[in-house]
């Protein structure tokens, strides 16, 4: 695989701030897409970032930082209806996508 | 209907059985996949039709049979499968390969056990 390494599980309290860290080897390395998934239902496109930086979507923003490897989704104003698992995944110069294991969101009242 | 259809949303079977699982896109798209997912682990990317074409067969057992008609719909034909292939099974579509357009529109996914 790619080595795509993001956390297991994060829980925080409605209304706070979590980031989700991804992880992933740099040779090879094209994008970086995150995927948004609720239990039972089909992942959602979140992002993708090519370049270094931060992007901003209203409350979810997402950083990539291409020599590092490094690159992490930021959700503010939590609500619970953010409780759901997000996907890390790489993609590579062939356009291939390589998807981390997830890291699930648990957001208490 | 708009989106990635897939159907069944739930399948039991059998190890000698044969079924097949559904994907439908109405979105245009020119390239569909196959996806498994299981609990804990990272998506696996099965099969890639791109144009009809299969472009990609990720080491897959031939137990598990892909078939793409059209760039609308796409198959997975199941047979003589093992209780380890019990998974959720994600069928997905994009615009094309290629950066920008690898956006990938998922099914709500087929939930498949054998017993």
């Amino acid at each position: 695989g790619q080595n795509i390494d993001q956390p297991t599980e994060m829980t925080a309290t409605e209304g706070a701030i979590v980031q989700i860290n991804c992880t992933y080897q740099t040779s090879g390395f094209n994008g970086l897409f995150w995927y948004q998934q609720h239990a039972g239902e089909a992942p959602t496109f979140l992002s993708y970032n090519v370049l270094d930086g931060l992007e901003e979507k209203g409350r979810f923003s997402s950083f990539l930082s291409r020599s590092k490897g490094y690159s992490y989704l930021l959700l503010k104003e939590l609500q619970m209806k953010d409780s759901a698992s997000y996907l890390c995944a790489r993609e590579d110069g062939d356009y291939k996508l390589s998807f981390g294991a997830g890291t699930t969101v648990t957001v208490r009242a | 209907e708009t989106g990635v259809t897939q159907t069944p949303r739930h399948l039991v079977m059998g190890m000698t059985n044969k079924k097949s699982l559904k994907c439908e896109q109405h979105l245009g798209h020119n390239a569909m996949y196959w996806y498994k997912q299981s609990a804990k682990k990272p998506l696996e990317l099965m099969f890639v039709y791109n144009f009809k074409e299969q472009t990609e067969n990720n080491s897959v057992p031939s137990r598990f049979s892909p078939e793409c008609p059209n760039s609308s719909h796409l198959f997975l034909h199941l047979h003589t499968l093992q209780p380890e292939d019990s998974a959720l099974y994600l069928c997905a579509s994009s615009q094309g390969e290629g950066s920008g357009a690898n956006v990938l529109t998922f099914g709500a996914g087929s939930r498949l056990t054998v017993l």
